[in-house]
């Protein structure tokens, strides 16, 4: 059973649109993380959590904002999308300096 | 920034020989983790590091904090092992950072 979902797996948006991306995970693990990928390179930080209720910035933070609602959730908003922010998008979970574990992604393209 | 470099950039094995892949980084690195990613995109774990040598199966990975690089090496390559391979370096802070990746071929 897949312990860290994502949803939709699939979104077009138009520029300008609020999107939306979900992640849910099963694994009781007090870090979340948002990722994205773009042909051609390897994963780059968002935003991530260390609880509920706590959001921080990654390495690329601009033009998104995260909600961490609960040790489950974990949401990545992109108040007015661009066509910038057409990509591949991965969330994981992980304890400490251990592991991480990832979401099968969610693939977004903004019109 | 913190950097991690991967090499090769892309690789082509025949079925039943290996290889090793580089993981280079520039930041003091507390673990590594490395993934394959599959041709549905799926990112799958494959070892986490925080010292020492893993094996399993056909690959393993080595970790050497002192200078700085992680190896993985796959022998006996088969078909299902193409993909892109990433490492992933723990930098502290709960923070991973992502080499761009080396791309796999394995050739019948």
């Amino acid at each position: 059973e897949a312990a860290v979902t994502q949803s939709p797996r699939n979104k077009v948006a138009v520029t300008g649109g609020k999107v939306t991306l979900s992640c849910n995970q099963t694994n009781n693990h007090n870090n979340m993380y948002w990722y994205r990928q773009d042909t051609g390179h390897g994963l780059r930080l968002i935003h991530y959590s260390y609880g509920a209720g706590s959001t921080e910035k990654g390495d690329i933070p601009d033009g998104y904002k995260a909600s961490r609602p609960s040790q489950e959730n974990f949401s990545l908003i992109l108040e007015l999308a661009t066509p910038s922010q057409t990509s591949v998008y991965f969330c994981a979970s992980g304890v400490g300096y251990a592991e991480q574990f990832f979401g099968p992604g969610t693939r977004l393209t903004v019109l | 920034g913190d950097q991690v470099e991967q090499s090769p950039s892309a690789l082509s094995l025949h079925e039943g020989t290996g290889s090793a892949l580089r993981c280079n980084f520039t930041t003091t690195m507390r673990a590594v983790q490395w993934f394959q990613q599959n041709s549905r995109g799926s990112l799958i774990n494959l070892f986490y590091l925080a010292s020492g040598t893993k094996e399993n199966g056909r690959l393993k990975s080595t970790f050497n904090s002192k200078e700085s690089y992680s190896t993985l090496h796959i022998r006996d390559a088969q078909l299902e092992d193409s993909g892109t391979y990433f490492c992933a370096v723990n930098t502290g802070n709960y923070k991973y950072v992502f080499g761009a990746g080396t791309r796999l071929k394995v050739i019948a």
